[in-house]
């Protein structure tokens, strides 16, 4: 597709279980960035990968989180026994690596923890 | 901890009025400002990539200055309409690849 895929793009699920979000970045996009949004909170840096080299985690909340890339491209960001306050909205955007190149956004993966 | 500071927080115009609004970010170890549009539901629209002290970017009734000496943007509507309700959001990139993000600011036009 033209732009970032994200799916699902809604999810409901139970305090406890764990769930996987997917992200299918821009063709030719190397550069993979993972957030959030929680209510009434701005955007939070997740995850970011960056072609071969490794992943820079400092976003992650909590070890219940971990995120992979695969081939360079899908990237998956699962969340282990869910708790209610990692209900937010999730954003994957790609980009081209140099900082002067636009950074594009999918829809986002909007998850409620009940 | 990197201070992105974006205002208003909110605002509330009437169809037609200018408006602008105002990102703040560290002067040190500058590399790119962008700014995007969020409506709800959607994903965030990119306005503009800002990497040079004295840049002006213009997209239709939509600009944007940048200041790195002192560490601000500013994004101006001009004649705003209905269609221009969303959140307004800015992100600096200093030092690292990875934006940080402001908390945005939220515009609702009046018809």
């Amino acid at each position: 597709g033209a732009g970032v895929s994200q799916s699902p793009s809604n999810k409901v699920t139970e305090k406890g279980k764990d769930v996987e979000l997917r992200c299918d970045p821009i063709s030719g996009h190397t550069a993979l960035y993972w957030y959030r949004q929680s209510l009434g909170q701005g955007l939070e840096f997740l995850i970011y990968f960056q072609g071969n080299s490794a992943p820079d985690k400092s976003g992650l909340p909590s070890d219940r989180f971990s995120a992979e890339r695969t081939g360079g491209s899908v990237s998956t960001l699962t969340i282990q026994r869910t708790q209610q306050e990692d209900s937010a909205v999730y954003l994957c955007a790609s980009s081209l690596v140099a900082v002067g190149n636009t950074i594009y956004f999918g829809e986002g993966s909007w998850l409620t923890v009940v | 901890i990197l201070n992105v500071e974006q205002s208003p927080q909110s605002l509330h115009v009437q169809e037609g009025d200018s408006t602008n609004f105002t990102c703040s970010f560290p002067s040190s170890n500058f590399y790119a400002l962008h700014w995007y549009r969020w409506e709800t539901a959607k994903s965030p629209e990119a306005l503009f990539v800002m990497t040079l002290n004295g840049d002006e970017k213009k997209k239709g009734r939509i600009s944007a200055t940048l200041n790195t000496k002192e560490g601000y943007s500013y994004l101006y509507i001009k004649g705003s309409q209905p269609e221009d309700s969303a959140t307004y959001l800015c992100a600096y990139r200093g030092g690292s690849y990875i934006p940080t993000f402001g908390r945005g600011t939220s515009l609702i036009v009046h018809p």
